[in-house]
């Protein structure tokens, strides 16, 4: 059975600060990896998609890397800004015919403080 | 529609009684998923349709909980029976079929907040 894991939990710094979320899952054969923001009350926002076959993936100030064989993906925030301050979910899907879900960690909860 | 629309937002019920949460996939999109999220938690994934059909409805916590999708586009989560413990988030999303050859990212909906008392 897949297991997502997100480390820390929680995450507390000064605008400004470079930041690295950690995601880490049991099997590495996932067909992709997804990352997603989520605000208080809200649903879930995507970020980022890493396909099994890429290492990595850039949207603004965002930057997600994909290491399947070591079952590891880190989300790199540049120049944190308040806004970013939510909670941060990454999800990794099963591949070939093993079914179409999500396995979620359990989220790590940022603020950024002004 | 341009997102995944649930409705209601929110439903406060008593224990015991019945419950449907509706959901709205973004058109085109074939694939449809329900998850449930309690406080703190990440969202656990209940069942998954491919088109009409339940194409795995393994998350599904016993027989009191049932889902159908009955024209391969509006969804609807069925509660029997509902109790305390059924209290949670149910998030629904929509995504292309990963075997079309499109990157199978989902999108969600804001959720459906069930408050059983």
């Amino acid at each position: 059975k897949q297991e997502v894991t997100q480390i820390p939990a929680a995450l507390s710094v000064p605008e400004g600060e470079n930041l690295v979320l950690n995601c880490s899952f049991t099997d590495s054969a996932i067909y992709n990896l997804q990352w997603f923001r989520q605000d208080p009350g809200k649903g879930l926002t995507s970020l980022l998609l890493i396909q099994s076959s890429q290492r990595e993936q850039t949207s603004g100030r965002l930057n997600a890397s994909l290491d399947k064989s070591s079952g590891r993906s880190t989300l790199y925030i540049a120049a944190s800004q308040p806004g970013d301050s939510a909670t941060y979910l990454c999800a990794v899907r099963r591949g070939g015919n093993a079914g179409n879900m999500l396995t979620f960690g359990g989220g790590t909860r940022l603020m950024v403080k002004p | 529609g341009a997102g995944v629309s649930q409705t209601p937002s929110n439903k406060v019920t008593e224990k015991g009684k019945y419950v449907e949460l509706r959901c709205d996939p973004i058109s085109g999109h074939t694939a449809l998923y329900w998850y449930r999220q309690s406080l703190g938690q990440g969202p656990e994934f209940l069942i998954y349709f491919q088109g009409t059909g339940a194409a795995d409805d393994s998350g599904l916590p016993n027989d009191r909980f049932f889902a159908v999708r009955p024209e391969g586009s509006v969804s609807t989560l069925k509660i029997q029976r509902t109790e305390r413990g059924d209290s949670a988030v149910y998030l629904c999303a929509s995504s292309f079929e990963w075997t079309s050859g499109r990157s199978g990212e989902l999108f969600f909906g804001e959720g459906s907040r069930l408050t059983v008392l």
